[in-house]
């Protein structure tokens, strides 16, 4: 079945450092990848999202890549803050009016001072 | 603030009781949808609604069911609760659907349920 995984589960930098994290899909029909942000105890936020047509997208200090060929897709976030802290969770779907939206397991990032 | 509302923002209960999970989606979303996540895990999605009727089912267990009403709001009911059934329970909504290149979901603030 449709399946994405992401990793790592956990991820510690410095801050000022950049933070990677990636996913791969299994439904090479997925067309639209969200990414998005939960901190503790409060509502997952949309941070980034790209469709399938473009290879890269950024929005200040936050960027998404894609690589449809090897369903890959990535979160970059350089200059890292301390609210940057949280956990981060990318997603696939596909343009079908009766599918779903599967999330990745999520990753913790850590900012270090 | 999403725009996305949900109540009660904490429910606490006792195992075998019956709750409802009230859930109004943001102005002019027709698409509604349910997840469940328990501590430190991810989204599990339950169920989703688009303009009344069900769209796309995740695994919902069959003590659980959902409806949305004529006016866009949903309502998650979750019967004979088990202590496993805690967890923080979200509701999301979209203008449409994937299909249209409507699908961004945007959060509401979940309702914690706690069943002892």
């Amino acid at each position: 079945g449709e399946n994405v995984e992401q990793h790592p589960s956990t991820l510690s930098v410095q801050e000022g450092d950049s933070a990677v994290i990636k996913c791969t899909y299994s439904d090479s029909a997925s067309n639209y990848f969200p990414w998005y942000k939960q901190e503790l105890g409060k509502r997952p936020q949309l941070i980034i999202d790209i469709r399938s047509n473009v290879g890269e997208k950024k929005d200040q200090r936050i960027a998404v890549t894609l690589n449809k060929t090897a369903k890959h897709f990535s979160l970059h976030i350089t200059e890292t803050q301390p609210e940057d802290s949280a956990v981060y969770f990318c997603a696939a779907s596909r343009s079908s009016s009766a599918s779903k939206i599967i999330f990745g397991s999520g990753t913790r990032l850590s900012i270090r001072p | 603030d999403s725009g996305v509302t949900q109540t009660p923002k904490h429910l606490i209960t006792a195992t075998g009781q019956r709750v409802t999970l009230r859930c109004s989606p943001r102005s002019g979303d027709l698409s509604v949808y349910w997840y469940q996540q328990s501590l430190d895990q991810g989204l599990q999605f339950l169920i989703q609604y688009y303009n009344g009727e069900e769209r796309a089912k995740g695994n919902i267990l069959e003590r659980f069911s959902a409806q949305q009403f004529p006016d866009l709001h949903s309502e998650l009911n979750l019967s004979s609760l088990e202590l496993g059934d805690s967890a923080l329970y979200f509701c999301a909504s979209s203008v449409g659907l994937a299909g249209r290149g409507q699908e961004t979901q945007y959060f509401g603030p979940g309702t914690r349920l706690l069943v002892l």
